[in-house]
């Protein structure tokens, strides 16, 4: 069964310090790996895509990670700010089924001042 | 606003009533998803189109549900005889032609559509 897992659930900081968010997957045959992060309310915004081939990706202060071999990916924040609390989901998508997105539950993270 | 448009935004209605939502995807995309997210939940696939053609439906769509793309354009989801397990928000999201079957072009959301059945 394709399924995304992703841990911790929640996790709360305080601003300025880096975190970790990590996904595990068994979705087979695999495209590309996607976080998302998604404010309360509104729909989710990508912030990076890796296909099998790519083992790290940036986007500002968030990089994330690929490790097609043992199917784990993870999203690093870098001096956080109050505006990253949000939830960050990782979403899989299935080769050659037109791009069907499978997403995990997603970690909520809370930036605390 | 060229971004991936749903409305309405919110919708709040009485149990056993009909609903109907729209999505509008970014002009050029051809394949658009429409998934269902409840508190604290990820999003759950419900129905991908590519232009007019429903190409999956998840078992989550039951017979109350159907979704349409008449003209590969906009997309609408309506829900018969709403049940308050139906209360959830409704998000839309659209991606590009793509290269090859790897698909690595974006999927992009709108803001979804909030349903409350009371």
């Amino acid at each position: 069964k394709n399924q995304v897992e992703q841990s911790p659930q929640s996790l709360i900081i305080l601003e300025g310090k880096n975190c970790t968010l990590q996904c595990n997957y068994t979705v087979s045959p695999f495209s590309n790996l996607r976080w998302y992060k998604q404010d309360t309310g509104r729909g989710p915004v990508s912030l990076t895509i890796m296909t099998f081939s790519e083992n790290t990706k940036s986007n500002g202060r968030y990089t994330a990670t690929l490790d097609a071999d043992t199917k784990q990916s993870s999203l690093h924040i870098t001096a956080s700010q109050l505006s990253d609390s949000a939830s960050y989901i990782c979403v899989v998508t299935v080769y050659n089924q037109g791009g069907k997105l499978i997403f995990g539950q997603g970690t909520e993270l809370s930036v605390k001042p | 606003d060229t971004g991936v448009s749903q409305n309405p935004r919110h919708k709040i209605t009485k149990r056993g009533q009909n609903v109907t939502f729209r999505c509008d995807p970014i002009s050029e995309h051809n394949r658009l998803y429409w998934y269902r997210q409840t508190l604290g939940q990820g999003p759950e696939f419900l129905t991908y189109f590519q232009n007019e053609a429903q190409l999956e439906k998840s078992r989550l769509l039951s017979d109350r549900f159907s979704a349409e793309r008449p003209k590969g354009s906009f997309s609408t989801l309506e829900i018969q005889r709403t049940e308050q397990g139906d209360s959830a928000m409704y998000l839309c999201a659209s991606s590009g032609p793509g290269q090859g079957m790897h698909l690595n072009t974006e999927a992009f959301f709108g803001q979804g559509t909030r349903l409350t059945v009371v």
